[in-house]
């Protein structure tokens, strides 16, 4: 079965600082992989994908993840945050052939100080 | 233009009573879910259907019974409410094979 692990349940960064959100996966084989943010009382927004191919992929916001066979990790990282980032973020992997499945991490909180 | 709507936003309701939860896509998508987070944001898929054919049933209980009578919606019908049912649910849908989209939740509160 597949899972997925952040680490980090809350990080706070300054304003500008850049930032990375852990993630780690398990699965037989190399899933697709998702991260999704959520801000207060709001749905789930994709931020990026990787189904296959390149394994720096670009996302929305000025976001981007690095897929790392290696490690089974999937990190999101961006630059420079912004006060408006401030959400809570969702690693998620689905299993190849496992009726689109999504399985989530806990969630990482990041509050960012300005 | 809103991808993928719920209704109602927010639904207050006493235990042992039965709700609806209504979901509709217009992306044109194969594939619905329907998720649940619990107050500790946790997500975890609750059915899946494709085509109008349910094909992801996690262990929820009998009281959750979902219903697509059209590829563009999948309702979630809830019978005996239960406090641990209080939760913010979210529909979601996606093609066949490819990222989800999702509403934009559906906070339950049972008193």
């Amino acid at each position: 079965a597949q899972s997925v692990t952040q680490p980090d349940i809350h990080i706070t960064v300054s304003e500008g600082a850049s930032l990375e959100l852990r993630c780690n996966y398990s699965y037989g084989a190399t899933p697709y992989l998702f991260w999704y943010v959520q801000s207060p009382g709001q749905g789930l927004q994709l931020l990026l994908k990787y189904f296959s191919g390149d394994t720096l992929v670009q996302g929305i916001k000025g976001f981007e993840a690095e897929f790392k066979r290696s490690q089974s990790s999937f990190n999101l990282r961006k630059p420079s945050v912004h006060w408006s980032d401030a959400a809570e973020y969702f690693c998620a992997v689905v299993g190849i052939g496992t009726a689109s499945k999504l399985t989530f991490g806990t969630g990482t909180r990041l509050q960012v100080t300005l | 233009d809103t991808a993928v709507s719920q209704t109602p936003k927010y639904l207050v309701t006493q235990m042992g009573n039965d709700k609806s939860i209504k979901c509709e896509q217009n992306l044109g998508h194969d594939t619905m879910y329907w998720y649940k987070q619990d107050s500790k944001k946790f997500l975890k898929i609750m059915f899946s259907y494709n085509n109008k054919e349910l094909i992801i049933n996690e262990t929820v209980p009998n009281r959750f019974s979902p219903k697509s009578p059209d590829k563009a919606h999948l309702n979630l019908h809830i019978n005996s409410l239960e406090l641990g049912d209080s939760a913010v649910y979210f529909c979601a849908s996606s093609p066949s094979e490819g990222e989800q989209y999702f509403g934009p939740g559906t906070r339950l509160t049972v008193t």
